[in-house]
């Protein structure tokens, strides 16, 4: 069966510190991988997603970036966070051919 | 741009109560719309989803419905329970283009 695995759970980082979030999907080969945020009293945003290897497509304009360097993960990274950055990170995966979309359990970051 | 809108934002009702919540959506060419459940704190949970062909889902206490032509859908929960409280998000697909998501209704069943 096909599982997402996300960590850390839970992040505090400072102001300016670098960020790295990772994502791997089991049981599936060549999924579309996908990087939301939800900041509190606010939708979930779509930052990033990936189609293959190396294909990484934005969103939205800001300090982060995304990488697939393999086919079932995914990464997203800061160099310098700010504040604004805090919120909660959620990863999903889709089969291409299962329509429906499965999300991570999420990583609550807080900058201080 | 497609937009999604869910109404209310926020609904408290009684234990047992049957309820409704509503999605609308401004492009009505989607592939698929998926009805999520989120906890405090967690991610999100799969509960329906509606192929465009299709009119309805039920699993369970929950029925999803579709009318792609008016861009809306509605979630029915029939005798609801404490357990069910929660953030439900609504959000479709347009194919290739990624999911794009409601804010969600967060509900309260008071037992």
């Amino acid at each position: 069966s096909q599982t997402i695995h996300q960590w850390p759970a839970t992040l505090v980082q400072p102001v300016g510190s670098p960020l790295s979030l990772e994502c791997t999907v089991e049981g599936t080969s060549n999924p579309n991988l996908y990087w939301y945020r939800q900041a509190a009293g606010r939708g979930l945003q779509l930052l990033f997603y990936s189609v293959g290897i190396g294909q990484i497509s934005s969103e939205v304009p800001q300090n982060l970036s995304a990488s697939r360097p393999q086919d079932r993960q995914f990464i997203l990274s800061s160099k310098k966070l700010l504040l604004s950055d805090s919120g909660f990170y959620l990863c999903a995966w889709k089969d291409r051919k299962i329509w429906g979309y499965t999300f991570g359990s999420g990583t609550r970051l807080t900058v201080v | 741009k497609q937009e999604v809108t869910q109404i209310p934002a926020a609904l408290s009702v009684p234990e047992g109560e049957n309820l409704v919540l509503n999605c609308s959506f401004t492009d009505s060419a989607i592939y698929n719309l998926q009805w999520f459940r989120q906890d405090p704190g967690k991610g999100l949970t799969s509960l329906l989803l509606i192929q465009s062909s299709q009119r309805e889902q039920t699993s369970g206490r929950l029925n999803a419905s579709l009318d792609k032509s008016s861009g809306r859908s509605t979630l029915y929960i029939a005798a609801s329970q404490p357990g069910d409280s929660a953030t439900y998000l609504c959000a479709v697909n347009q194919g290739n283009t990624p999911l794009v998501f409601g804010k969600g209704t967060r509900l309260s069943v008071i037992a």
